[in-house]
């Protein structure tokens, strides 16, 4: 069964913190995906990577980075958190488009809340 | 830039009626899939569609994408408490590894 392990459930973080948010799948998967949800406006993609060192923008970059050294992890970064990136970040793997049904495995999430 | 979304936002049924979700995208999408979120949890697969028109069925949900590729729809027949949480369709643009997600419909199924 595939695992994605996100590093924190919850954190909390001051206006100005350098953030980083962890993400490991066990799984080999080469998509790599971090999306955040607030109500009402569903799952946003900020950044995904379909393989080692490459790296996408989603819908919303604007305020984070990412880092995909090793296969297995995706580092998502707040270089200066904002109050506005208060929220619930999911990060997911899935195999490429290419190997047919390709469902999207989500970690639990980090409630992130910035004060 | 790509756009997907959901009608109806919200949806209270009572235990035992009829439940569908719409999922329409601003763009041509190479597949579409579903997921569930319960409560407190985070989105699971249910189910991916890759034919123009094609239909899946599993046990009361019945999944349909459409003709052009740009629409799909869940029906849920004789909703159950089990079944509430948030559905959510998702689907890459032709030629593209982004996975877009719709903006969810919320479902509540009163006993």
């Amino acid at each position: 069964d595939v695992k994605v392990t996100q590093s924190s459930r919850y954190l909390v973080k001051r206006t100005g913190e350098k953030v980083f948010l962890e993400c490991v799948q066990d799984m080999d998967h080469e998509n790599m995906f971090w999306y955040r949800q607030d109500p009402g406006l569903g799952l946003r993609l900020i950044y995904f990577s379909y393989d080692v060192k490459m790296k996408e923008k989603g819908d919303i970059p604007e305020g984070y980075s990412v880092s995909r050294e090793k296969k297995e992890r995706f580092s998502l970064i707040l270089e200066s958190a904002s109050t506005n990136q208060t929220s619930m970040y999911l990060c997911a793997s899935s195999l490429p488009l290419t190997a047919g049904v390709t469902p999207l495995h989500f970690g639990n999430g980090t409630r992130l809340t910035v004060t | 830039g790509q756009q997907v979304m959901q009608i109806p936002q919200y949806q209270h049924v009572q235990e035992g009626e009829d439940f569908t979700t719409y999922c329409n995208s601003s763009t041509t999408l190479s597949n579409i899939q579903w997921y569930k979120q319960r409560p407190g949890g985070h989105p699971v697969f249910l189910i991916q569609l890759v034919k123009s028109g094609e239909v899946k069925k599993q046990k009361r949900l019945t999944f349909q994408f459409g003709e052009a590729k740009k629409n799909s729809s869940l029906h849920i027949t004789a909703t159950q408490t089990t079944d509430v949480g948030t559905y959510f369709c998702a689907g890459p643009s032709s030629g593209t590894y982004k996975y877009i997600f719709g903006t969810g419909t919320r479902l509540k199924v009163l006993a």
